[in-house]
């Protein structure tokens, strides 16, 4: 397996506009987490899901992210409109079960 | 919020075995102490994990004391590549997510 893959890598994008960031978890893998990394607040988890259902979106900062998966090989996380503070690094990350979690290489964004 | 607690840097001479210590005197019975690092730009990575007995794999060995207050990651020889942020972190086997704390930033010297 190749792990979980994010895209993409880096994004730059101007304040205002509209981010989709993508992942693919480890197949079957049943939980998948959307994390948030900056130099402020170090790691931050923002949602999980669980057989694709959300769980706990109570990281998500305010109603301009919102995350989903439709399937079981996919997910996105979404920022409309994105602004400055939202530059950080975002990992996606899986796991089955009671294993251990498996990190993407995550994407860094930065909003100017 | 994260319920353990780590010195946040350390330094380790390359070749000799660096001794990276967590306190988690809150754990409950059924959460396991976890490891992960994070080597710079990159996602955290899973070192080892165990519940009470010391464990030990080809990355780094697990030193569990007997009342799992604390406990200490072993890597018996460092090297340059080693260099990263260690996260100690306690969980329920089956519990939802990993809570990470600031972590030990370990810099192995030349």
């Amino acid at each position: 397996d190749a792990g979980v893959i994010q895209s993409p890598r880096h994004e730059v994008t101007e304040m205002g506009q509209e981010v989709t960031l993508r992942c693919k978890p480890i197949s079957g893998h049943d939980y998948l987490f959307w994390y948030r990394q900056t130099m402020m607040r170090g790691l931050e988890l923002l949602i999980y899901f669980n057989n694709n259902v959300p769980i706990d979106d109570s990281g998500m900062p305010e109603d301009r992210f919102s995350a989903k998966m439709p399937n079981a090989s996919f997910s996105t996380l979404k920022i409309q409109p994105s602004e400055p503070r939202d530059s950080a690094v975002y990992f996606c990350a899986s796991r089955s079960g009671a294993t251990e979690a498996f990190f993407g290489q995550g994407t860094r964004l930065t909003v100017v | 919020d994260a319920k353990t607690t780590q010195p946040p840097s350390m330094d380790c001479a390359e070749g000799r075995a660096a001794n990276l210590p967590c306190n988690h005197s809150t754990i409950s019975g059924n959460e396991y102490v976890y490891w992960y690092r994070q080597i710079h730009s990159q996602g955290p990575q899973y070192i080892i994990h165990g519940l009470k007995n010391n464990e030990t794999n080809e990355m780094a060995s697990l030193i569990i004391t007997e009342d799992r207050k604390s406990s200490t990651l072993i890597l018996p020889h460092a090297t340059l590549r080693d260099t990263a942020v260690y996260y100690c972190i306690v969980r329920a086997l089956y519990g939802q997510n990993f809570v990470f704390g600031p972590g030990t930033r370990l810099s192995v010297l030349p």
